[in-house]
């Protein structure tokens, strides 16, 4: 079965600086996408940004990027120029490539950004 | 834009009554799904349904059913609730298929049992 890690349960950054949140991943597919999710005190999941298991480019969204490490099955999420609307909790997700969409999620790192 | 509702945001029961969280989204997708959140441990997937009449159980289905007998519509079933079901229910949609789908969340929605 698949598994999703996050050991740091909560983090802190100043605003304007970078952070970075860890997650490792488990998996016999070879066919898989990787996600960030935010999830502000509103509780509405917001989808930050998505990597293909098949592209070796690393994915960006505007500020947020990622470290996808494919051996080490290591998806880590880079936020540069934080913003104090960045924080919240941020969720690293699995899904496999098949058709039923199903994602499996990790426990989590609670973002704190100080002014 | 895609709208996934949960109509229940806040809702506080007693042990052994029989709920249900009502889910309906408005895009036409195969594929809907209950989460349970909680905190330290993420979310897990109670129930899935890929089509209407169709389910699958998740990673924790114990203590739940779902019913799904309109497309749009997915509903959670705790038969007799319990304290340990005290928790935040998250409700999801998406298209079916091989491609880049995205997952769709509703608000959420807080489940006391006391």
């Amino acid at each position: 079965a698949q598994t999703v890690t996050q050991s740091q349960p909560e983090m802190s950054v100043q605003e304007a600086e970078t952070v970075t949140l860890s997650c490792t991943y488990d998996t016999s597919e070879s066919d898989y996408y990787l996600f960030w999710y935010k999830q502000p005190p509103s509780r509405q999941m917001i989808l930050v940004i998505r990597q293909e298991a098949y592209k070796q480019q690393n994915a960006t969204e505007n500020r947020f990027s990622v470290n996808f490490q494919k051996a080490a099955k290591s998806f880590s999420l880079k936020i540069s120029d934080s913003q104090l609307g960045d924080a919240a909790m941020y969720f690293c997700a699995y899904r496999s490539g098949g058709a039923t969409n199903k994602l499996i999620f990790g426990t989590g790192t609670l973002l704190a950004v100080q002014p | 834009d895609v709208k996934v509702t949960q109509s229940s945001r806040y809702l506080v029961k007693r042990t052994g009554e029989k709920v249900f969280l009502e889910c309906v989204q408005d895009m036409d997708h195969e594929n809907m799904f209950w989460y349970r959140q909680d905190p330290g441990l993420g979310l897990r997937l109670i129930y899935f349904s890929y089509d209407v009449k169709m389910k699958e159980k998740g990673d924790i289905p114990e203590g739940y059913s779902v019913s799904r007998e309109k497309k749009e519509r997915f509903s959670l079933i705790l038969e007799s609730a319990s304290t340990n079901q005290t928790s935040m229910y998250l409700c999801a949609s998406s298209l079916s298929g091989y491609t880049r789908n995205t997952i769709y969340f509703g608000e959420g929605s807080w489940l006391t049992v006391v």
